[in-house]
């Protein structure tokens, strides 16, 4: 079974300053999707940024990065610039690869992030 | 373009009422979902339809029923209301082809049972 965990229950952070958070993830699969979802006060979830287990090159969105150590099966997100909009609860979530039919993501418990003005 | 949308977005039940919880997506998806989210837990899937005329149960199914109307909406029905399905549900959409990895979601329905 999958699993991903999220040691950090709260993080906090300083305008302007970096941040990170951290992700853990298990799987026997060797093709698979990562993810970081935002869920703000409003509860919307989402996207931040995505990876493809075979892409060996860390996604980036912006100020949004992700580093992706396939071996040590961790996914942490780096937030730069941190704004006062980027308070949230964060989620790492995990989907098996590139077979049809595998629809299941799994989600870890969360990230409160609070931005210190 | 509207992406997902859910109603409705707050409800209040008792014990043992039945109700039914809408998705709709305008993005031409393949693929749907219901989650749930509990207090300090991820979301948990709840059943999913791979493509229309499809549903399939996720990892927490009991106490619940799909039914995937047609390739824009999917709902969820809760028969007899029970307090462990307070919680808040969320609905999301994928295109289902390879490549084609990214859920959007729903702004979530609040669903509390008295």
């Amino acid at each position: 079974a999958q699993t991903v965990t999220q040691s950090q229950p709260e993080m906090s952070v300083q305008e302007a300053e970096t941040v990170t958070l951290s992700c853990t993830y298990d799987t026997s699969e060797s093709d698979y999707y990562l993810f970081w979802y935002k869920q703000p006060p409003s509860r919307q979830m989402i996207l931040v940024i995505r990876q493809e287990a075979y892409k060996q090159q860390n996604a980036t969105e912006n100020r949004f990065s992700v580093n992706f150590q396939k071996a040590a099966k961790s996914f942490s997100l780096k937030i730069s610039d941190s704004q006062l909009g980027d308070a949230a609860m964060y989620f790492c979530a995990n989907r098996m690869g590139l077979v049809l039919g595998n629809e299941k993501l799994t989600f870890g418990t969360g990230t409160r992030l609070t931005i210190i003005p | 373009n509207a992406g997902v949308t859910q109603t409705p977005k707050f409800q209040v039940l008792k014990t043992g009422q039945s109700m039914t919880l809408q998705c709709a997506q305008d993005m031409n998806h393949n693929s749907m979902y219901w989650y749930r989210q509990d207090p300090g837990m991820g979301l948990r899937l709840i059943y999913y339809s791979a493509s229309e005329g499809t549903t399939d149960k996720g990892e927490v199914p009991n106490g619940y029923n799909v039914s995937r109307l047609n390739k824009r909406e999917f709902s969820l029905r809760l028969e007899s209301a029970a307090p462990s399905q307070t919680s808040v549900y969320f609905c999301a959409s994928r295109e289902r082809r390879t490549g084609a990895d990214t859920q959007y979601f729903g702004p979530g329905t609040r669903l509390t049972v008295l």
